[in-house]
């Protein structure tokens, strides 16, 4: 597709279940992020990919969180037994990677309500 | 690692008058700062950047400053229109293949026709 692609649109959950959210990126774009937007709030950075190299995980709030990228394209996050303060949207984003230009594009996000 | 502090949250102008909102950052290293407008409901969309070589530009009605030394960068609005309200977002990372970019916490800009 043209644009970043995330799904599910929405999910709600009840609290304790397992959750996966996805994101497509633009075709050739290396860089690939994760951002959490609460109610409100701003953009909470959780994980970065670029290219081949390990990820940054350092924005990751717990070890409840885990993502991957398969193939340096489509990227799964995981949240496991899931807790209301989880509730959010997420935003992936993607871009050329910040050696050459900055700019991300980001896709719709997913909002998890747990429950 | 980059911190980057947003101010102020909330911001609130006739339609006609300048809006100034204000970041700061704490890696000397950054040397990207780029600027997000989230209309309600929709993804954030860059809407001007600035990398450390230049201490000022600006486009149409937006231009954004850099002040190395101090750590701080300013987004100015002139003329603004009610279709300027928004969520705006400033940002900072470095441009390498490393560097990844931090958001500001987000101000919340109204224009009242």
């Amino acid at each position: 597709g043209a644009g970043v692609s995330q799904s599910p649109s929405n999910k709600v959950t009840e609290k304790g279940k397992d959750v996966e959210l996805r994101c497509d990126p633009i075709s050739g774009h290396t860089a690939l992020y994760w951002y959490r937007q609460s109610l409100g709030q701003g953009l909470e950075f959780l994980i970065y990919f670029q290219g081949n190299s390990a990820p940054d995980k350092s924005g990751l709030p717990s070890d409840r969180f885990s993502a991957e990228r398969t193939g340096g394209s489509v990227s799964t996050l995981t949240i496991q037994r899931t807790q209301q303060e989880d509730s959010a949207v997420y935003l992936c984003a993607s871009s050329f990677g910040t050696g050459v230009t900055g700019e991300l594009f980001f896709g719709e996000g997913s909002r998890l309500t747990v429950l | 690692g980059e911190n980057v502090e947003q101010h102020p949250s909330t911001l609130s102008v006739q339609e006609g008058d300048s809006a100034v909102i204000k970041c700061t950052y704490s890696d000397s290293a950054s040397n990207y700062f780029p600027w997000y407008k989230q209309e309600l409901g929709k993804r954030p969309q860059l809407i001007i950047d600035i990398r450390s070589n230049v201490g000022e530009k600006k486009d149409q009605r937006i231009a954004v400053t850099l002040n190395k030394t101090a750590k701080h960068f300013s987004l100015h609005i002139t003329e603004t229109q009610p279709e300027d309200s928004a969520v705006y977002f400033c940002a900072a990372s470095m441009l390498s293949n490393t560097g990844k970019l931090i958001f500001g916490q987000g101000t919340t800009l109204q224009v009242k026709p």
